[in-house]
């Protein structure tokens, strides 16, 4: 069993509606971070998090330390946020494990 | 603010070469960490340099090396390159050590070995 996992694998959607990516985990961890990535390898830091919950404009980011899984919430989604979301947890400095990735793509 | 930049941004190789990729993080990070990506493997954890020490490294042979200069600036380096090289290596960079802190990402040096 993989250390952090993911799902969907993949998710199509239309524009407009609310999209929810799942991760969780079966190691302890520090923080837990959600990376964008779009086509051509480029990584954005979305959120990083180590309890609760978390906004930046559209996106949303829980947490649930206790039941080792996060969520990130998209609203009102668009084409733009087609990429592949991964989930990363840094095991208290010791080591980064990244999920799988689920890739979005949102249709016009 | 510049942001992480590597070069090259593509490198091709042959078996048995080996390969140093170069990443400047954005000015005043301290911390620059690696990472490796492959289609069937994903995103894998190499090493993160802090202060020109190893802070923290993942599970990869001793081919695999790596270096932090003064100014921060950090180099990766492969010895005696395998077909399974192959990949999209990232750097990216944060303030302090420890990936308790918002990493940036460089775009990647795409290596091919042939």
């Amino acid at each position: 069993k993989n250390e952090v996992e993911q799902s969907p694998q993949n998710l199509t959607a239309q524009e407009g509606e609310f999209i929810t990516i799942n991760c969780s985990y079966s190691v302890g961890i520090s923080a837990l971070h959600w990376l964008q990535q779009h086509p051509g390898g480029g990584i954005v830091s979305l959120f990083m998090l180590s309890s609760g919950k978390k906004k930046h404009g559209r996106l949303i980011a829980t947490i649930n330390i206790q039941e080792k899984h996060s969520s990130l919430h998209i609203t009102a989604s668009h084409p733009r946020d087609s990429a592949v979301y991964i989930c990363a947890v840094d095991n208290y400095g010791q080591n980064f494990v990244f999920g799988p990735g689920t890739r979005l793509s949102v249709l016009p | 603010k510049a942001g992480v930049t590597q070069t090259p941004r593509y490198l091709i190789k042959t078996r048995g070469q080996q390969v140093t990729l170069s990443c400047s993080p954005i000015s005043g990070h301290r911390s620059v960490s690696w990472y490796q990506q492959t289609p069937g493997q994903g995103l894998q954890f190499l090493f993160e340099y802090f202060s020109e020490t190893q802070r923290n490294k993942g599970n990869f042979p001793g081919r695999f090396s790596g270096r932090q200069f003064s100014n921060s600036r950090s180099e990766m380096n492969v010895s005696t390159l395998e077909l399974g090289d192959s990949a999209l290596y990232l750097c990216a960079s944060s303030l302090r050590w420890g990936q308790q802190e918002t990493q940036y990402f460089g775009p990647g040096t795409r290596l091919l070995v042939l």
